[in-house]
This record gives structure tokens, C-alpha cells and sequence, in this order.
């Protein structure tokens, strides 16, 4: 069962045209809901990290927010600069490992 | 820049065959962990590794292999390579769990 949920899969946006991505996660005790933007052929780039129900966060035209069944990444007057995949990630359950399960991504598109 | 470095950049080779790929954390980071990326799948995890002692395993095929290092560099041997493999390797690092950084990727190519 996937412990990570991210929709859109692709989100095309006009320059200026603010939208939400969501991340909808079925861990039991969360331990952090975790928000990575990646480039095509670049490793993942860290962006927010969010611990409890309420919490936000923001960087530039960027704020994250989580409820106890999901985060949103809300992009505000986006510029084609945002344009990458965004995945969100949530610790690996069980085994000992403090990883991090990954969803499959939002394919975000700005256009001038 | 992460400061999680990844050697090589790129990587082809034919079926049959073995690599090796090569991750240096951050300085101060003890755990490493190795991803691989295709374009249909997400994210996989495939081994943890924490202050040289192997910590956690996920979706590893037993044909590929890990190791960290005393000065805690690691490498991921890939073997008997086949044409499902070629895939993007991620290296990432973290002090202990919480945010992981990670370096630019391996990209493997099997021909």
C-alpha cells in the first residue's frame, strides 16, 4: 500500500497563475512530512520540512502547510524558474530505517 | 550545491556487466543511502548505511551490493547487469534521519 499520495501527476500553469500540489500520506505517527523539488537529471533539492497538524511553511513564492491527512505546496505567482517535479516524502516505516518513502511526484510547468 | 558528491556523472556499459558507483556525504553526515530512479517509478530505496554498519535494506536486488567506507564514503556495486537497470542512482546523506541530501545522481545506461 502506497504510504504517499501526490496529485496532480502534471500541473501546467501560466506565468502569474497560483495553484496547489497535494500530498496525501497514510503513516501512522507521523515523524515529518518532507518536501524535495527535483530538475530533469538532478538530484532532489530540499525544501520543507513539516512536523505537526497546523504547521507552515514558507520560501519565496513557496508555502507548504499539513493537515493530519495531508500537505499542500501552495505556489504563488509562479515564475517558469519554478518549473520542476515536486515530491513529497515521508519517513520509512518500520525496519529501523530513518529513510525517506517517497511519493511519485507533481510535474510542475509554468509557461511564460 | 548539497555537498554529497557522486562519481561517475554518467555510465554505459553492456549486460552482463559490473559497476561501481561512488558517494562521498557531507562532511559530518553518517548515514548514507542509495536510491535508484527510472522514468516509470518513483524514488526506490534501496540500502541504508550508518556509520560504516548497514542499517536498512529496501527493494535491493541481490545482484547489487553495498559498502560504507572507515572514512565513510560508500559505493554501490551493481552486477550482472541487465537492461533494466539503466536507471538514475542517488546518493544522499543526513547526520542521523530527518532531511536528506542528496548529490547529483549516477545515470547508468545498459546496453
Amino acid at each position: 500500500e502506497d504510504q504517499v499520495t501526490q496529485s496532480p501527476e502534471a500541473l501546467r500553469l501560466q506565468e502569474g497563475e497560483s495553484s496547489s500540489l497535494n500530498c496525501s500520506y497514510t503513516v501512522s505517527g507521523l515523524r515529518g512530512l518532507f518536501w524535495y523539488r527535483q530538475d530533469p537529471g538532478k538530484g532532489p533539492e530540499f525544501l520543507f520540512t513539516l512536523y505537526s497538524a497546523g504547521e507552515e511553511k514558507e520560501k519565496e513564492r513557496l508555502k507548504a502547510t499539513l493537515t493530519k491527512k495531508e500537505s499542500f505546496l501552495h505556489i504563488t505567482a509562479p515564475k517558469p524558474e519554478d518549473s520542476a517535479t515536486y515530491l513529497c516524502a515521508v519517513p520509512e516505516g518500520g525496519g529501523g530505517a530513518d529513510g525517506l518513502t517517497f511519493g511519485k511526484g507533481t510535474h510542475l510547468i509554468i509557461q511564460p | 550545491d548539497s555537498g554529497v558528491t557522486q562519481t561517475p556523472k554518467h555510465l554505459i556499459t553492456a549486460t552482463g556487466q559490473r559497476v561501481t558507483l561512488r558517494c562521498s556525504p557531507r562532511s559530518g553526515d553518517l548515514s548514507v543511502y542509495w536510491y535508484q530512479q527510472s522514468l516509470d517509478q518513483g524514488l526506490q530505496f534501496l540500502i541504508q548505511y550508518y556509520n560504516g554498519e548497514e542499517r536498512a535494506k529496501g527493494n535491493i536486488l541481490e545482484r547489487f551490493s553495498a559498502q560504507q567506507f572507515p572514512d565513510l564514503h560508500s559505493e554501490l556495486n551493481l552486477s550482472s547487469l541487465e537492461l533494466g537497470d539503466s536507471a538514475l542512482y542517488f546518493c544522499a546523506s543526513s547526520v542521523f534521519g530527518g532531511e536528506l541530501f542528496f548529490g547529483e545522481g549516477s545515470r547508468l545506461t545498459v546496453l
